[in-house]
């Protein structure tokens, strides 16, 4: 099956400052892949995703890079701020999340003021 | 945005009892939810697919007769943990799709279930 590797596990940066976590999959048959923001006490919320056939998706301080041959995206913020501290969890799917989502291992983000 | 709303937040409960969670889409009706289970600092483990009008689908090593699940319509999807112990205290995460879009996943807020 599917399996979500997340790095790195906690990451701390200064307000401003870009942050960037990166995640691989293991099965070349995934095709969509979203990024979730979980903040402590809270669901997760689904920040940004990407499908397979795009490379790179942005939205406005976040943005998320896929490279389908060497199996691994990204997530991007620039202009961090102390509002963007949480817990986020990369995942991958084969069918566009009505499969069952792989998450990865999750990534503690915290930006300091 | 779509929105899935979990309820309760928070439940504490003696050992033995059993407790029910629900988990609504408000705003969309959803063929599929889905429960996690999360431990501190760990990522959603799932427990099970819930399907309307059929049987869930549990993950291997989740008793199903220990976590009941109901999705009896298409914006109510409910899990019940019976007979509940201390090592069932966790967060439970429901998380649902729009049928009529069917992708995108959206998550409740979560039930911190605490058993005495």
């Amino acid at each position: 099956g599917e399996n979500v590797e997340q790095h790195p596990s906690t990451l701390s940066v200064q307000e401003g400052d870009s942050a960037v976590i990166k995640c691989t999959y293991s099965d070349s048959a995934s095709n969509y892949f979203p990024w979730y923001k979980q903040e402590l006490g809270k669901g997760p919320q689904l920040i940004i995703d990407i499908r397979s056939n795009v490379g790179e998706k942005k939205d406005q301080r976040i943005a998320v890079t896929l490279n389908k041959t060497a199996k691994h995206f990204s997530l991007h913020i620039t202009e961090t701020q102390p509002e963007d501290s949480a817990v986020y969890f990369c995942a991958a799917s084969t069918q566009g999340g009505s499969e069952k989502l792989v998450f990865g291992k999750g990534t503690k983000l915290t930006v300091n003021p | 945005g779509a929105v899935v709303s979990q309820h309760p937040s928070r439940v504490i409960c003696k050992s033995g009892t059993s407790v029910k969670i629900e988990c609504r889409s408000l705003d969309f009706q959803a063929t599929t939810m889905f429960w996690y289970r999360q431990f501190p600092k760990q990522s959603l483990m799932l427990m099970a697919t819930s399907n309307e009008g059929s049987k869930a689908t549990y993950e291997q090593g989740v008793e199903k007769d220990k976590f009941l699940i109901n999705h009896a319509s298409l914006t109510l999807s409910t899990l019940t943990v019976t007979s509940a112990h201390p090592e069932d205290s966790s967060f439970y995460i429901c998380s649902a799709i729009p049928t009529a879009i069917n992708e995108k996943l959206f998550f409740g807020s979560g039930t911190q279930l605490s058993v005495l």
